[in-house]
């Protein structure tokens, strides 16, 4: 089945302690993103990727790091997690064509809801 | 800058009410357009998208929109909503010609049916 797998969906830490959601996905996709969702803002882009070593900052990347070192992951880093991180977070691919075939449709992973202590 | 408005926050409706959620854009250049919809506990799924050619697109479950170019809208819609259409509703723009597709997300309006 085609999807995006994010890990953990749960995850309660505390201030300064390093963490890690993972994303995954099994089509073979060029483009990758982090979003955060937030009450009343929506969804905002963190980072994304066009393809394995390419990254580039979305909207709100300060706190954030990302690596794209195999075509199927792109983990989102978080070095010194604060409280104002604390949010759900969606992982997400595309083919990455921008075409009229529609082919830059996102598949969004289940999420990924991080409290921040 | 590029951005997206969704004007109703929070919508309150009954069964087999009329639904219509605006959706209105900034950017000058050629857009593809989309309405996610996020089910309570679950991720974002497309509900509809407009590339190109008719604006009048039609989705999943009954829904449709409109791209109006003039008026940089694109409102979705349904004529008899149910209590199992009790989602956010997410509008989403991807301006062309960057090279990337970068997707820029309205806030979301949160819709509630009642039986």
């Amino acid at each position: 089945e085609a999807q995006v797998t994010q890990n953990p969906r749960y995850l309660i830490t505390v201030t300064g302690k390093k963490l890690t959601v993972t994303c995954s996905q099994n089509m073979n996709h060029e483009y990758m993103s982090w979003y955060r969702q937030d009450p009343g803002l929506g969804l905002r882009q963190i980072y994304y990727s066009m393809n394995v070593e390419v990254t580039d900052k979305g909207d709100v990347p300060e706190g954030y790091k990302v690596s794209r070192k195999e075509k199927r992951n792109f983990p989102l880093i978080l070095e010194s997690p604060s409280p104002n991180q604390t949010s759900l977070y969606f992982c997400a691919s595309s083919s990455g064509r921008t075409d009229s075939s529609g082919a830059n449709v996102l598949t969004f992973g289940a999420g990924s809801r991080l409290t921040v202590l | 800058a590029q951005s997206v408005s969704q004007h109703n926050h929070h919508v309150i409706l009954s069964e087999a009410a009329s639904l219509e959620l605006g959706c209105n854009y900034s950017y000058g250049g050629t857009v593809n357009l989309f309405w996610y919809v996020q089910y309570p506990g679950q991720h974002l799924q497309l509900l509809l998208k407009y590339f190109s050619g008719d604006p009048l697109v039609k989705g999943i479950k009954g829904f449709e929109a409109e791209f109006i170019k003039s008026k940089f809208s694109f409102n979705l819609r349904k004529p008899s909503v149910q209590w199992s259409d009790t989602a956010e509703y997410f509008c989403a723009v991807n301006p062309l010609g960057g090279g990337y597709n970068k997707l820029i997300f309205g806030a979301g309006t949160r819709l509630a049916v009642h039986p």
